[in-house]
């Protein structure tokens, strides 16, 4: 069966705009997260999604949304956009939740920003 | 107390040699505990995963060592090969989300 596909791979943003990355989880899975990866921090939890509902968020600013739709697919969107925000983003899905069964990640979206 | 802290940050390993990674958390709620592997351009995959009732598993050549008193699990990989060098994520779940270590770069040599 497919994997996670995220959309796009690579992006270049200059400080002050917006982006939104987009994710489709593996078909029958309901469970969407998102994490921002850096070489400092590591995998760092932004928020997750069940059911089109935010069940988690981490420690981020509100300048970081997300959504998820009826088909489970789920955007991600940062405002205002900092060099700071440069790091592979990724976003796992998982048929349940993380503790009963497994997540599996998708290659991620590079941004960018200059 | 939602930390989970990884050591060493990078290892060097002889082909053949035993790997070990070392992770510790706080939080006693945590209820899960996988590792993942991640190769340049791809995202993590699961590679091995336990449950705190359990002290030890082992899948081929990877173990986890779990000690729920100390608050501490490591993973192992016996007889190290150059096809395992990547980042290693260890990762500690609850309420729906997986809380990461910071990673280890592992590198085999032949």
């Amino acid at each position: 069966k497919a994997g996670v596909t995220q959309t796009p791979r690579y992006l270049i943003k200059t400080r002050g705009q917006q982006v939104t990355l987009s994710c489709s989880p593996i078909s029958g899975h309901r469970s969407v997260s998102w994490y921002q990866q850096t070489p400092g921090q590591g995998l760092q939890f932004l928020f997750e999604y069940f059911s089109e509902t935010q069940r988690n968020k981490g420690n981020f600013p509100g300048r970081f949304s997300g959504r998820q739709f009826s088909n489970s697919r789920s955007e991600m969107n940062v405002s205002t956009l900092e060099l700071g925000d440069s790091a592979l983003y990724l976003c796992a899905s998982s048929f349940v939740r993380f503790g009963d069964t497994e997540a599996f990640f998708g290659q991620g979206t590079r941004l960018t920003v200059v | 107390q939602q930390q989970v802290k990884q050591s060493p940050q990078s290892l060097i390993v002889q082909k053949g040699g035993i790997s070990i990674i070392n992770c510790a958390y706080e939080n006693t709620a945590f209820d899960y505990f996988p590792w993942y592997q991640q190769f340049p351009g791809k995202g993590p995959a699961l590679l091995i995963a336990i449950r705190p009732d359990v002290s030890e598993k082992k899948e081929g050549r990877f173990t986890i060592s779990f000690n729920k008193s100390a608050k501490q699990f490591s993973l192992h990989i016996m007889d190290s090969q150059p096809g395992d060098s990547a980042t290693y994520f260890c990762a500690a779940s609850y309420t729906d989300k997986l809380i990461f270590g910071t990673g280890t770069r592992l590198q085999v040599f032949p």
